[in-house]
């Protein structure tokens, strides 16, 4: 079974309109961790935020925030104003078991593409 | 400090040709991944290393396959007798496991694009 499933193989969106990319995972592990990165077409993965499976509130670092609904097991990804720079691949990932836990699993990717 | 760094960028072998890969991971990290991404997929775990210990392998680590960290830095991954569906970009990220031990967020470096013809 998918333990990482992002349903938007591709997206469109206005330059500075919000965009969510949605995420959902599976787990049984009460200990995990979710994270997103960005991949731009030069190819080197950038980590954009974290969230930890027992944090209360959602993360958010600058533009960037996720929406974390642990009972619905969904972590999307909320880019906000978005610019013409946010065009790439996103992948949503998730690591099981707490930090001292290792591999990361990647979902499939949604590629972005922001419109002038 | 600059980061993750991959050597190098781009690979292009014959089939049955070994192949190595260097990887240098950002300075104060204990933590080091081996990954590899297929076109149009997420990337996938192959190895990883914590210091100079290996510790956990894929089942996608052939037999054809193997990596090192001899000193607890750098990292090289091999690849003996090349195929085509080795053909891929291999990632390599580096992470810190502090005694907090609280995110251990993993930073990729730029990857090596390996093409088997």
């Amino acid at each position: 079974a998918q333990k990482i499933t992002q349903t938007q193989p591709g997206m469109f969106v206005q330059e500075k309109e919000a965009v969510t990319l949605d995420c959902t995972y599976d787990t049984s592990d009460p200990s995990y961790g979710l994270f997103w990165y960005k991949q731009p077409s030069s190819g080197e993965m950038i980590f954009l935020i974290y969230q930890g499976s027992y944090d209360q509130q959602n993360a958010t670092e600058g533009r960037y925030s996720l929406n974390f609904q642990k009972a619905r097991k969904s972590a999307n990804l909320v880019i906000s104003a978005s610019q013409l720079g946010d065009s790439a691949m996103y992948f949503c990932a998730m690591r099981e078991g707490g930090s001292s836990a290792s591999k990361i699993i990647f979902g499939s990717g949604t590629r972005l593409s922001i419109r002038p | 400090d600059t980061g993750v760094s991959q050597n190098p960028r781009h690979k292009i072998t014959k089939r049955g040709q070994n192949v190595t890969f260097r990887c240098d991971p950002i300075s104060e990290h204990n933590r080091l991944y081996w990954y590899r991404q297929t076109l149009g997929q997420g990337p996938e775990f192959l190895t990883y290393f914590q210091n100079e210990a290996q510790l956990e392998k894929s089942r996608l680590l052939s037999d054809r396959f193997s990596a090192e960290r001899p000193k607890g830095s750098f990292s090289t991954l091999e690849i003996q007798r090349t195929e085509q569906g080795d053909s891929a970009m291999y990632l390599c990220a580096s992470s810190l496991l502090d005694s907090g031990g609280i995110t251990d967020t993993q930073y990729f470096g730029p990857g090596t694009r390996l093409t088997v013809l």
